[in-house]
């Protein structure tokens, strides 16, 4: 089977830096997405890895363990713009996505 | 530059009847795709579509069916309504749908109410 794994929730303080972490087991594995979504509105498209080791785009930084079946999406300098639902997503062999179910990004001040 | 339009926004249904949900991009996409989303769970593949005139099962296609006769246009219909549908779906496109590095654009999402 397919199964992908997320905390359900994640608390931050505005400024610092912030971990969350997708675990995953899929029977074909083509890369690992990684999706933001604000409250009542759509996901959008945060990284992707097709290969192993990290991919930095500004603050937010995607790293990929295949071997592992592990990923962790890295959010520095936390604005609370960035409270939201941040989604993995794995790949499989049909090129469809597989979608974990999100983690809730709470940011305090 | 519209993207993903879905329609409607909101809609509340009875037990039994059936409806469109419109989907429509202007981004000249290739791939196409119905999600739901319910609490607690992730996102779930209704159908999808590589291209014109091609369309195929997801992950949870009962009581569903979708058609594409135009690059543009994705619509899902809703065939007898049960509380079980009750959800928000969203709609998605790709330039194309054989690729790890599948970027989905979303629409906006359509919140769906069975009673």
């Amino acid at each position: 089977g397919q199964s992908l794994e997320q905390p359900s929730e994640v608390t931050a303080v505005e400024g610092a830096i912030v971990q969350i972490n997708c675990t995953y087991q899929t029977s074909g594995f083509y890369g690992l997405s990684w999706y933001q979504q604000h409250d009542g509105g759509a996901p959008t498209f945060l990284s992707y890895n097709g290969l192993d080791g990290l991919e930095e785009k500004g603050r937010f930084s995607s790293f990929l363990s295949r071997s592992k079946g592990y990923s962790y999406l890295l959010l520095k300098e936390l604005q609370m713009k960035d409270s939201a639902s941040y989604l993995c997503a794995v790949v499989d062999s049909n090129y469809q996505l597989i979608w974990g179910a999100g983690t809730k990004l709470i940011i305090k001040p | 530059n519209a993207g993903v339009t879905q329609t409607p926004k909101f809609q509340v249904l009875k037990t039994g009847q059936s409806m469109t949900l419109q989907c429509a991009q202007d981004m000249n996409h290739e791939y196409m795709s119905w999600y739901r989303q319910d609490p607690g769970m992730g996102l779930r593949l209704i159908h999808y579509s590589v291209g014109a005139g091609i369309t195929d099962q997801g992950e949870v296609p009962n009581g569903y069916n979708v058609s594409r006769s135009t690059t543009e246009d994705f619509p899902l219909r809703l065939l007898s309504a049960a509380p079980s549908q009750t959800s928000v779906y969203f709609c998605a496109s790709s330039t194309d749908g054989s690729s790890g590095a599948n970027v989905l654009t979303f629409g906006a999402g359509s919140r769906l109410t069975v009673l």
